[in-house]
Protein backbone atom coordinates (compact mmCIF):
# COMPACT_ATOMS: atom_id res chain seq x y z
CA UNK A 1 0.00 0.00 0.00
CA UNK A 2 1.25 3.65 -0.87
CA UNK A 3 3.38 5.60 2.01
CA UNK A 4 1.19 8.58 2.75
CA UNK A 5 1.85 11.78 4.58
CA UNK A 6 -0.33 14.55 6.91
CA UNK A 7 1.77 17.13 9.31
CA UNK A 8 1.82 15.72 12.92
CA UNK A 9 -0.84 18.24 14.36
CA UNK A 10 -3.56 21.62 13.41
CA UNK A 11 -5.47 23.61 15.28
CA UNK A 12 -8.75 25.15 14.49
CA UNK A 13 -11.16 27.03 15.93
CA UNK A 14 -14.66 25.88 16.89
CA UNK A 15 -17.44 26.52 14.75
CA UNK A 16 -14.68 26.99 11.61
CA UNK A 17 -13.64 24.43 8.26
CA UNK A 18 -10.99 22.23 9.50
CA UNK A 19 -9.08 21.13 6.49
CA UNK A 20 -6.92 18.26 6.91
CA UNK A 21 -4.09 17.93 3.82
CA UNK A 22 -2.47 14.31 2.86
CA UNK A 23 0.19 13.27 0.50
CA UNK A 24 0.50 10.23 -1.66
CA UNK A 25 2.49 11.00 -4.40
CA UNK A 26 2.90 6.78 -4.90
CA UNK A 27 -0.83 5.86 -5.36
CA UNK A 28 -1.77 3.45 -8.01
CA UNK A 29 -4.83 3.61 -9.96
CA UNK A 30 -6.86 0.66 -7.61
CA UNK A 31 -5.79 2.53 -4.77
CA UNK A 32 -8.25 3.87 -2.72
CA UNK A 33 -7.93 6.80 -0.25
CA UNK A 34 -9.27 5.83 3.35
CA UNK A 35 -9.37 8.61 6.36
CA UNK A 36 -10.13 7.16 10.07
CA UNK A 37 -9.67 9.11 13.32
CA UNK A 38 -9.41 8.07 16.62
CA UNK A 39 -10.47 9.54 19.22
CA UNK A 40 -8.43 8.97 22.92
CA UNK A 41 -8.64 5.68 23.37
CA UNK A 42 -10.93 4.42 21.77
CA UNK A 43 -10.84 2.11 18.18
CA UNK A 44 -11.05 3.91 15.15
CA UNK A 45 -14.03 5.52 13.60
CA UNK A 46 -14.34 5.39 9.34
CA UNK A 47 -14.90 8.99 8.09
CA UNK A 48 -15.15 8.52 4.32
CA UNK A 49 -13.51 6.72 0.78
CA UNK A 50 -12.80 8.05 -2.30
CA UNK A 51 -11.10 6.43 -5.46
CA UNK A 52 -10.71 9.90 -7.47
CA UNK A 53 -13.99 11.70 -7.52
CA UNK A 54 -14.98 14.37 -4.60
CA UNK A 55 -17.34 12.44 -2.11
CA UNK A 56 -19.17 14.08 0.92
CA UNK A 57 -21.05 12.42 3.53
CA UNK A 58 -22.74 13.43 6.74
CA UNK A 59 -19.41 13.58 8.69
CA UNK A 60 -16.49 14.92 5.91
CA UNK A 61 -15.86 16.27 2.71
CA UNK A 62 -12.93 14.65 0.63
CA UNK A 63 -11.72 16.11 -2.10
CA UNK A 64 -9.32 14.42 -4.22
CA UNK A 65 -6.55 15.91 -6.64
CA UNK A 66 -6.81 15.18 -10.38
CA UNK A 67 -3.74 13.33 -10.30
CA UNK A 68 -4.60 11.53 -6.94
CA UNK A 69 -1.41 12.50 -5.31
CA UNK A 70 -3.00 14.25 -2.75
CA UNK A 71 -6.29 14.80 -1.05
CA UNK A 72 -8.21 16.90 1.55
CA UNK A 73 -10.26 16.39 4.62
CA UNK A 74 -13.04 18.59 5.15
CA UNK A 75 -15.01 18.69 8.42
CA UNK A 76 -16.93 21.90 8.06
CA UNK A 77 -18.16 22.55 10.67
CA UNK A 78 -15.46 21.69 13.68
CA UNK A 79 -16.92 21.01 17.11
CA UNK A 80 -14.81 20.22 19.69
CA UNK A 81 -15.53 16.50 19.95
CA UNK A 82 -13.96 16.55 16.51
CA UNK A 83 -10.88 16.75 18.52
CA UNK A 84 -9.06 13.51 17.45
CA UNK A 85 -6.03 12.19 15.49
CA UNK A 86 -6.98 11.84 11.66
CA UNK A 87 -5.40 8.71 10.00
CA UNK A 88 -5.14 9.30 5.95
CA UNK A 89 -4.51 5.70 4.76
CA UNK A 90 -4.15 4.54 0.98
CA UNK A 91 -5.78 0.99 0.30
CA UNK A 92 -5.59 -1.06 -2.71
CA UNK A 93 -5.68 -4.55 -1.06
CA UNK A 94 -7.42 -6.28 2.14
CA UNK A 95 -5.19 -4.33 4.67
CA UNK A 96 -5.55 -0.68 6.32
CA UNK A 97 -1.89 0.28 7.22
CA UNK A 98 -1.68 3.36 9.71
CA UNK A 99 0.56 6.41 9.56
CA UNK A 100 1.16 8.60 11.79
CA UNK A 101 -1.55 10.72 11.38
CA UNK A 102 -2.54 13.78 11.99
CA UNK A 103 -3.60 15.05 15.82
CA UNK A 104 -6.21 17.86 15.47
CA UNK A 105 -7.26 20.18 17.79
CA UNK A 106 -10.62 22.19 17.80
CA UNK A 107 -10.37 25.13 20.46
CA UNK A 108 -13.26 27.61 21.37
CA UNK B 1 -22.11 1.45 10.10
CA UNK B 2 -21.66 -2.12 11.05
CA UNK B 3 -21.11 -2.74 14.78
CA UNK B 4 -17.65 -4.68 15.84
CA UNK B 5 -17.62 -5.64 20.02
CA UNK B 6 -14.59 -6.03 22.13
CA UNK B 7 -14.54 -7.96 25.50
CA UNK B 8 -13.08 -6.96 28.13
CA UNK B 9 -12.64 -3.28 27.44
CA UNK B 10 -9.76 -3.40 29.63
CA UNK B 11 -8.13 -6.02 31.57
CA UNK B 12 -5.37 -6.61 33.96
CA UNK B 13 -3.61 -9.88 34.70
CA UNK B 14 -0.15 -11.22 36.33
CA UNK B 15 2.94 -11.55 34.36
CA UNK B 16 3.10 -15.56 32.62
CA UNK B 17 -0.78 -15.87 32.47
CA UNK B 18 -2.58 -16.00 29.24
CA UNK B 19 -5.04 -13.47 28.49
CA UNK B 20 -8.30 -13.78 25.61
CA UNK B 21 -9.61 -10.83 23.80
CA UNK B 22 -12.56 -11.55 21.97
CA UNK B 23 -13.64 -9.62 18.79
CA UNK B 24 -17.51 -9.56 17.61
CA UNK B 25 -19.49 -8.79 14.78
CA UNK B 26 -22.40 -7.67 15.66
CA UNK B 27 -24.61 -7.24 12.99
CA UNK B 28 -22.86 -8.68 9.61
CA UNK B 29 -20.63 -11.79 9.14
CA UNK B 30 -16.87 -10.92 9.40
CA UNK B 31 -15.10 -12.81 7.11
CA UNK B 32 -11.43 -11.27 7.23
CA UNK B 33 -10.39 -9.53 10.89
CA UNK B 34 -7.30 -7.98 11.78
CA UNK B 35 -5.81 -7.32 15.26
CA UNK B 36 -3.77 -4.30 15.99
CA UNK B 37 -1.68 -3.17 18.61
CA UNK B 38 -1.18 0.52 19.38
CA UNK B 39 1.36 1.89 22.24
CA UNK B 40 0.83 4.85 24.10
CA UNK B 41 1.17 8.24 22.05
CA UNK B 42 1.70 5.80 18.71
CA UNK B 43 -0.46 4.32 16.09
CA UNK B 44 -1.64 1.28 15.33
CA UNK B 45 0.35 -1.21 14.22
CA UNK B 46 -1.52 -4.25 12.52
CA UNK B 47 -0.40 -7.34 13.86
CA UNK B 48 -2.46 -10.05 12.21
CA UNK B 49 -4.71 -11.19 9.32
CA UNK B 50 -7.33 -13.82 9.89
CA UNK B 51 -9.62 -15.23 7.75
CA UNK B 52 -12.83 -16.93 8.66
CA UNK B 53 -11.43 -20.98 8.75
CA UNK B 54 -8.10 -20.36 7.95
CA UNK B 55 -5.03 -19.84 9.70
CA UNK B 56 -3.70 -16.12 10.56
CA UNK B 57 -1.06 -14.50 8.69
CA UNK B 58 0.73 -13.07 10.69
CA UNK B 59 2.61 -9.42 10.00
CA UNK B 60 6.97 -9.37 10.22
CA UNK B 61 8.26 -9.23 13.80
CA UNK B 62 4.74 -10.39 15.52
CA UNK B 63 5.27 -13.74 17.34
CA UNK B 64 2.42 -16.04 16.09
CA UNK B 65 3.04 -18.80 19.18
CA UNK B 66 3.13 -15.72 21.31
CA UNK B 67 -0.22 -14.37 19.95
CA UNK B 68 -2.87 -16.70 19.26
CA UNK B 69 -5.54 -15.98 17.00
CA UNK B 70 -8.45 -17.71 16.39
CA UNK B 71 -11.35 -16.55 13.63
CA UNK B 72 -13.57 -20.22 13.94
CA UNK B 73 -17.06 -18.59 13.02
CA UNK B 74 -17.85 -15.37 11.17
CA UNK B 75 -18.74 -13.57 13.90
CA UNK B 76 -16.39 -14.28 15.89
CA UNK B 77 -11.84 -13.65 16.66
CA UNK B 78 -10.23 -14.61 19.54
CA UNK B 79 -6.64 -13.33 20.25
CA UNK B 80 -4.46 -15.24 23.21
CA UNK B 81 -1.64 -13.41 24.63
CA UNK B 82 0.11 -16.30 25.61
CA UNK B 83 2.54 -16.32 28.84
CA UNK B 84 1.84 -12.39 28.79
CA UNK B 85 5.05 -10.22 30.19
CA UNK B 86 4.42 -6.23 31.00
CA UNK B 87 6.35 -5.09 27.46
CA UNK B 88 2.59 -6.85 26.24
CA UNK B 89 1.07 -4.09 28.29
CA UNK B 90 -0.79 -2.34 25.25
CA UNK B 91 -4.38 -1.24 23.91
CA UNK B 92 -5.41 -3.87 20.93
CA UNK B 93 -8.15 -3.39 18.70
CA UNK B 94 -9.82 -5.66 16.28
CA UNK B 95 -11.54 -4.85 12.76
CA UNK B 96 -13.68 -6.47 10.66
CA UNK B 97 -14.29 -6.74 7.12
CA UNK B 98 -17.75 -8.69 5.87
CA UNK B 99 -21.03 -8.87 4.56
CA UNK B 100 -24.00 -6.69 5.67
CA UNK B 101 -26.98 -8.56 5.90
CA UNK B 102 -28.12 -10.04 2.95
CA UNK B 103 -25.82 -8.60 0.52
CA UNK B 104 -23.63 -10.73 -1.19
CA UNK B 105 -21.23 -7.74 -2.06
CA UNK B 106 -18.47 -7.40 -0.13
CA UNK B 107 -18.62 -3.94 1.19
CA UNK B 108 -14.71 -3.21 1.42
CA UNK B 109 -15.00 -0.88 4.42
CA UNK B 110 -13.42 -1.68 8.05
CA UNK B 111 -15.07 -1.43 11.46
CA UNK B 112 -13.19 -1.36 14.22
CA UNK B 113 -13.84 -2.31 18.02
CA UNK B 114 -13.82 -0.38 20.70
CA UNK B 115 -10.45 -1.84 21.74
CA UNK B 116 -9.11 -3.71 24.44
CA UNK B 117 -7.01 -2.37 27.22
CA UNK B 118 -3.84 -4.91 28.40
CA UNK B 119 -1.59 -4.63 31.82
CA UNK B 120 0.50 -6.63 32.65
CA UNK B 121 1.83 -6.76 36.17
Amino acid sequence: DAKTTQPPSMDCAEGRAANLPCNHSTISGNEYVYWYRQIHSQGPQYIIHGLKNNETNEMASLIITEDRKSSTLILPHATLRDTAVYYCIVRGGNKLVFGAGTILRVKS
Amino acid sequence: GAVVSQHPSWVICKSGTSVKIECRSLDFQATTMFWYRQFPKQSLMLMATSNEGSKATYEQGVEKDKFLINHASLTLSTLTVTSAHPEDSSFYICSARGFMGLAVRDTGELFFGEGSRLTVL
